[in-house]
């Protein structure tokens, strides 16, 4: 069974320009979580899906940072404007309901 | 506010020895406490999980320990391998409802010696 794919793998832009990250999730997973995880520290949560709501997006930075999950399968993320803390690694997992969260390699962004 | 802090920062053992990692939480109402294992590279891949209404969980080499009145578990890597060499990550969360997410502590980078 497929797990979780990220894409881009690495992503390097300079600050101020946008970029989006794209995720889809394990067939069947109905709840995608996007997570931030900065050098050293743990992941944290930016937004959770169930289906195609967005049920907890109290941690997404709404100024820049913006989400969509259409037909409630893949998901995009989006940076616009990037600015240099924004480098981190951010990652996508999906479960089933109350499920075990699995998540996927995750995409690099440094932002110069 | 850091709702789960891990420790040690890093741990280096040798082959065969026991790796012991601890986490402390502040909120009493978390009742699932997973571990993460990340290799350099990958996500996060849950290795064991424990619930508060037990005191212990045995996974093969992998046992979490809970102490529900001092806040407090902890995973122990016993027969340590040079391939358990990884980042390990406890987390918390309130499950059910609107509430179900991980809260993670810092992380763990274990090096194991052969």
């Amino acid at each position: 069974e497929a797990g979780v794919v990220q894409s881009p793998r690495y992503k390097i832009i300079e600050k101020k320009q946008p970029v989006a990250f794209w995720c889809n999730p394990i067939s069947g997973h109905n709840t995608l979580y996007w997570y931030r995880q900065n050098l050293g520290q743990g992941p944290e949560l930016l937004i959770r899906y169930e289906n195609e709501e967005a049920v907890d997006d109290s941690q997404l930075p709404k100024d820049r940072f913006s989400a969509e999950r259409l037909k409630g399968v893949d998901s995009t993320l989006k940076i616009q404007p990037a600015e240099l803390g924004d480098s981190a690694v951010y990652l996508c997992a999906s479960s089933l309901p109350q499920g075990t969260q699995y998540f996927g390699p995750g995409t690099r962004l440094t932002v110069l | 506010q850091q709702q789960v802090k891990q420790s040690p920062q890093s741990l280096i053992v040798q082959k065969g020895g026991i790796s012991i990692i601890n986490c402390a939480y502040e909120n009493t109402a978390f009742d699932y406490f997973p571990w993460y294992q990340q290799f350099p590279g990958k996500g996060p891949a849950l290795l064991i999980a424990i619930r508060p209404d037990v005191s212990e969980k045995k996974e093969g080499r992998f046992t979490i320990s809970f102490n529900k009145s001092a806040k407090q578990f902890s995973l122990h890597i016993m027969d340590s391998q040079p391939g358990d060499s990884a980042t390990y990550f406890c987390a918390a969360s309130l499950s059910g409802g609107s509430n179900y997410k991980l809260t993670f502590g810092k992380g763990t980078l274990l090096t194991v010696n052969p």
